[in-house]
């Protein structure tokens, strides 16, 4: 089974300014990882599969990259709407397709 | 506008069962993967399940294999998760997920939740 590390476990970011989330792979998942967000009593929200490829309405702030064993989602300019959880998923070598534990952001 | 409904989640004894459905709209269940996950008290999410569009291929995690059994019904847009020999860490909000070819996972429900205490 694939392990997915998220880091930080919280990140507190003033409005306005950059959040960077990474994401580690315990072996190389090429680009099959995913970016879900969710915000506290909603379901999780598809942001960004196959790495980088942003799903349909995600505002243009939220950018993936990497490949391989390591990732990083990126929030340009951090809003107040963008608190929230955020987990990566790998679908490279499934079943089962695991989940990182997740990275709170907060607004500063 | 594509939607998951989730139903069935309730309080159920340790050693019980129970039929968790989720009823798909605005688009063709027929033609999708489905993926049920589950989220624990202030946890994580984890994968449980999963089932091709065909209903051909099903796949389980470990930890709820040989008790929780995924099927549907694609003339009534329906997803079902039966689970059997419920324990105390079943306790969770399930969610009935729309799989894209990975997978990885597009279309969530909002989530049923399932209690099993004595």
């Amino acid at each position: 089974e694939i392990v997915m590390t998220q880091s930080p476990a919280t990140l507190s970011v003033p409005p306005g300014e950059r959040a960077t989330l990474s994401c580690r792979a315990s072996q190389s998942i090429r680009n099959d990882l995913a970016w879900y967000q969710q915000k506290p009593g909603q379901p999780p929200r598809l942001l960004i599969y196959g790495a980088s490829t942003r799903a349909t309405g995600i505002p243009d702030r939220f950018s993936g990259s990497g490949s391989g064993t390591d990732f990083t989602l990126t929030i340009s300019s951090l809003q107040s709407e963008d608190s929230a959880v955020y987990f990566c998923q790998q679908y490279n070598n499934w079943p089962p397709a695991t989940f990182g534990q997740g990275t709170k952001v907060e607004i500063k | 506008e594509e939607q998951l409904v989730e139903s069935g989640g309730q309080l159920v004894q340790p050693g019980g069962s129970l039929r968790l459905s989720c009823e798909v709209s605005g688009f063709t269940l027929s033609n999708y993967a489905m993926i049920w996950v589950r989220q624990a008290p202030g946890k994580g999410l984890e994968w449980i399940s999963y089932s091709n569009s065909g209903s051909t291929v099903k796949h389980y995690a470990d930890s709820v294999k040989g008790r929780f059994t995924i099927s549907r019904d694609n003339a009534k847009s329906s997803l079902y998760l039966h689970m059997n020999s419920l324990r105390l860490e079943d306790t969770a909000t399930y969610y009935c997920v729309r799989g894209r070819p990975g997978p990885y996972m597009d279309v969530w429900g909002k989530g049923t939740t399932v209690t099993v205490s004595s």
